[in-house]
């Protein structure tokens, strides 16, 4: 099935500061890659997606970027601030089933002031 | 409208015990999945229903059941619960059959099985 690998697992930045995370997906067939924020003891809601006939999407301080050659798609979140300190779940379709998501293991966010 | 609902928010188990985990949407979609998440793993589907009426496998069904009992509930039911079954349990809900669509989550069940 679909694998989907995420890093760092824990990431410290600096207030206004960016921060990149990175996910590696292994089915070329794959065509939608969302990004999830889990604020502690919430639930996950998705931030940003972005689809396979793109190679970027922004809105705001967020953008995902795809590289579909490389297989690999990555969140960048700019001028980072206290509240965008969350867990941040990358996702693929899993292999052989439009129905199904894989999720990546996490990255812990944390915004220092 | 409420969205996503779960009940419980927290339950306690003993091993060997059996309970069902309570789903509801009030935004009239289709599919509606059952996670769990665990320290370090991320989401883990257990099972999903793409519809009312079916309901398939995910990556990780052993020791779970389900049942779409009508488009808005999809409920979760542990037999016999194991102390590998404590994790917490999102229930979630798509419009439609594809994952290429927002998953609308619900608050999570905390389950611990001692």
């Amino acid at each position: 099935g679909e694998n989907v690998e995420q890093h760092p697992s824990t990431l410290s930045v600096q207030e206004g500061d960016s921060a990149v995370i990175k996910c590696t997906y292994s089915d070329s067939a794959s065509n939608y890659f969302p990004w999830y924020k889990q604020e502690l003891g919430k639930r996950p809601q998705l931030i940003i997606d972005i689809r396979s006939n793109v190679g970027e999407k922004k809105d705001q301080r967020i953008a995902v970027t795809l590289n579909k050659t490389a297989k690999h798609f990555s969140l960048h979140i700019t001028e980072t601030q206290p509240e965008d300190s969350a867990v941040y779940f990358c996702a693929a379709p899993s292999s052989g089933s439009a129905r199904q998501l894989t999720f990546g293991s996490g990255t812990q966010l944390t915004v220092l002031p | 409208n409420a969205g996503v609902t779960q009940t419980p928010k927290f339950q306690v188990l003993k091993t060997g015990q059996s309970m069902t985990l309570q789903c509801a949407q009030d935004m009239n979609h289709n599919s509606m999945y059952w996670y769990r998440q665990d320290p370090g793993m991320g989401l883990r589907l257990i099972y999903y229903s793409a519809s009312e009426g079916t309901t398939d496998k995910g990556e990780v069904p052993n020791g779970y059941n389900v049942s779409r009992l009508n488009k808005r509930e999809f409920s979760l039911r542990l037999e016999s619960a194991a102390p590998s079954q404590t994790s917490v349990y999102f229930c979630a809900s798509i419009p439609l059959a594809g994952v290429r669509e927002t998953q609308y989550f619900g608050p999570g069940t905390r389950l611990l099985v001692l």
